[in-house]
């Protein structure tokens, strides 16, 4: 089945940007998602990418896409400490079906 | 834009007992889905419907688990009885029925099995 593979955490120091990984095995993902997650909330939709694509910015979020490697990353540019979250990959196909979520990076900012 | 509604934010019930959620997905939403976030986890799809209809159930545990969306808006999804493991939050999404659309998820409902 499909699987979605992220590092657990990473620290950065405010003001630095932050580097999230992600690896997914499904050649027929189409489309490749980031959510951040608040301590006591739902998943909010950051930013998201089509297989056809290699990279989207959005202000400071920079999504870069190896479909060879099957390698998705996010960049947060000048991060603060309101981008602590946990921060989930997740990949569906073209179809109208469900999202497969990776288990979540959890970014950490120090101040 | 009024985002995912659900109901209610928390609960804790005793094992054995029942449990029901409820979400009100985006107006005008075809599709919505009900996902499981157990600890430590990313989400996990329990079922997807569009409009009133069943698309994909296949990882709902249905000795325990059951879920409607009758008119084709609001969905409510019951925990009868429930066990230990069923700990987690349990997230509501919808998307248009378009399937290049995201999926907008609610704030959850944190279930918690004495």
């Amino acid at each position: 089945g499909e699987d979605v593979e992220q590092s657990l955490f990473l620290s950065v120091r405010e003001g630095d940007s932050s580097v999230i990984n992600c690896t997914y095995t499904d050649s027929s993902s189409t489309y490749l998602y980031w959510y951040k997650q608040e301590p006591g909330a739902g998943l909010q939709l950051l930013t998201y990418i089509f297989s056809n694509m290699d990279m989207k910015q959005d202000q400071r979020l920079t999504v870069l896409l190896n479909k060879k490697d099957k390698h998705l990353s996010l960049r947060i540019a000048d991060t603060q400490t309101g981008d602590s979250a946990i921060y989930f990959c997740a990949e569906k196909d073209s179809g109208n079906t469900p999202l497969v979520f990776g288990k979540g990076t959890r970014l950490s900012v120090i101040a | 834009e009024a985002g995912v509604a659900q109901s209610p934010r928390y609960k804790i019930i005793e094992k054995r007992q029942s449990v029901a959620f409820w979400c009100n997905p985006i107006s005008g939403h075809a599709t919505l889905y009900w996902y499981q976030q157990i600890l430590g986890q990313g989400p996990k799809l329990l079922i997807q419907f569009q409009n009133n209809g069943v698309v994909d159930d296949s990882q709902l545990p249905k000795d325990r688990f059951s879920a409607e969306r009758l008119k084709g808006v609001d969905s409510t999804l019951k925990i009868q009885p429930a066990k230990l493991e069923d700990s987690a939050v349990y997230l509501c999404a919808s998307s248009s029925s378009s399937s290049n659309q995201p999926q907008h998820f609610g704030d959850g409902t944190r279930l918690s099995i004495l």
